[in-house]
């Protein structure tokens, strides 16, 4: 079984550029989550998908980042426009439903921002 | 709010030592509780959960026990390798939620030393 896929693994950008993440869950999870590691700290969530629809986002700095999976399947989180404090690890997740009690993740993407 | 506090690292053992790694949960519910591993250059990856008081989780040597009256989660390991050299998160998430994210720890790093 394939696990969760993210794209790019590395990615480095100067201050008020935008970029894009992708993330492709394991066939048949409904829900996918984002999550923010920055060094020296544990993840924390940003934003939960039950299929198409957002489930949580309230650690989700709306001003600047934004995440969409429009047919309920890959994900995309958008930046725009980064600032230095956004440099960390992004990490995607997906679990078989809300209430299952794991999450399985992908390798990440790490962005450093400069 | 819900939270995992976790013993700072790093933690330093010779091949073969015997590894404990603390994690004390706060949760208004009744979490259930993980530890997961990040190796360098990976993603996360689920080592062992347990998700009911006095359940053990164990996986790889690697052992934890659900103690709710200390509100308590400790890993250990009765012989390192230096395979296990890695970053460990205790994380927690409450199944009873609306959204059953994961809140993580700070993260202990190992490092095992021939």
């Amino acid at each position: 079984e394939a696990g969760v896929a993210q794209s790019p693994r590395y990615k480095i950008i100067e201050k008020r550029q935008s970029v894009a993440f992708w993330c492709n869950p394991i066939s048949g999870h409904a829900t996918l989550y984002w999550y923010q590691q920055i060094l020296g700290q544990g993840p924390k969530l940003l934003i939960q998908f039950q299929n198409n629809g957002v489930v949580d986002d309230s650690q989700l700095p709306k001003d600047r980042f934004s995440a969409e999976r429009l047919k309920g399947v890959d994900s995309t989180l958008k930046i725009q426009p980064a600032k230095l404090e956004d440099s960390a690890v992004y990490l995607c997740a997906s679990s078989l439903d809300i209430s299952a009690n794991t999450q399985y993740f992908g390798p990440g993407t790490r962005l450093t921002v400069l | 709010g819900d939270s995992v506090t976790q013993m700072e690292g790093p933690v330093t053992l010779s091949e073969e030592a015997f590894l404990t790694i603390n994690c004390t949960y706060t949760a208004t519910g009744y979490p259930s509780l993980f530890w997961y591993v990040q190796y360098p250059g990976e993603g996360l990856q689920l080592l062992l959960k347990a998700t009911k008081a006095d359940d053990k989780g164990s996986n790889k040597g690697f052992e934890a026990t659900y103690r709710k009256e200390t509100t308590s989660f400790h890993l250990e390991k009765g012989s390192v390798q230096v395979s296990d050299s890695a970053v460990y998160f205790c994380a927690l998430s409450d199944p009873g939620g609306a959204t059953n994210k994961l809140i993580f720890g700070t993260g202990t790093l190992l490092a095992v030393q021939p």
